[in-house]
């Protein structure tokens, strides 16, 4: 079954600088990644998705995530960080089905 | 569009009692899932719904939780017994299945269960 890792609990940036939020996966197929953003209170939203095609993927507030299949990484990064960018980011993997695995969750911090 | 709702927004309930959170999927959509989130954790998987096929209920954590989904659309999660550790938020997500504006899933609000 395919699985998701979020080796950080938490990412603290100051504001303007680049930030990564890393992920690793496991599948035994092709990978369909996913990244998602949960604000305080408020549920989940779709940030970007890996499907095929490039290996770069730019989403939804400046984000992006690169695919890495010799790594089996899906890290997700902004080259400059926002106060509003706080928040839990969760990955997700899912296979050639309809179901999805998410990580554990990272949380961001960014301090001004 | 309408989203996803989901009902109550938030349930109290003592020790033992049985609880039911409902979930509405957005129309058309033919996967619904149901995860569990903690405070302060991560999503845990509960179980799916693809179609008319059997749910995947791999992510259940005991037999006191069932689910059900109606006509492919309507779904419950019943928990029976409930016991203080059931106390999170629980999440319920659908999704389109086929094409490349699929796979992504699109999230309720969430019910937040208390057990006292």
């Amino acid at each position: 079954a395919q699985s998701v890792a979020q080796p950080e609990d938490q990412v603290n940036v100051a504001e303007g600088n680049p930030l990564t939020v890393k992920c690793t996966y496991s599948v035994s197929g092709n990978p369909y990644l996913f990244w998602y953003v949960q604000y305080p209170n408020r549920g989940l939203q779709f940030l970007l998705k890996y499907i095929t095609g490039d290996n770069l993927v730019k989403g939804s507030y400046g984000f992006e995530a690169e695919f890495n299949k010799s790594q089996t990484s899906f890290h997700l990064k902004k080259p400059s960080a926002l106060v509003s960018d706080s928040a839990l980011y969760f990955c997700a993997v899912r296979e050639n089905n309809n179901d999805m695995r998410f990580g554990a969750g990272t949380r961001l911090t960014v301090k001004p | 569009g309408a989203g996803v709702s989901q009902s109550p927004s938030n349930k109290v309930t003592e020790k033992g009692k049985d609880v039911e959170l409902r979930c509405d999927p957005i129309s058309g959509h033919t996967a619904l899932y149901w995860y569990r989130q903690s405070l302060g954790q991560g999503l845990e998987f509960l179980i799916y719904f693809q179609g008319n096929s059997a749910p995947d209920k791999s992510g259940l954590p005991s037999d006191r939780f069932s689910a059900e989904r109606t006509g492919g659309s309507v779904s419950t999660l019943t928990i029976q017994r409930t016991q203080q550790e059931d106390s999170a938020v629980y999440l319920c997500a659908s999704s389109s299945h086929g094409g490349f504006n699929s796979y992504e899933q699109y999230f309720g609000p969430g019910t937040r269960l208390t057990v006292t």
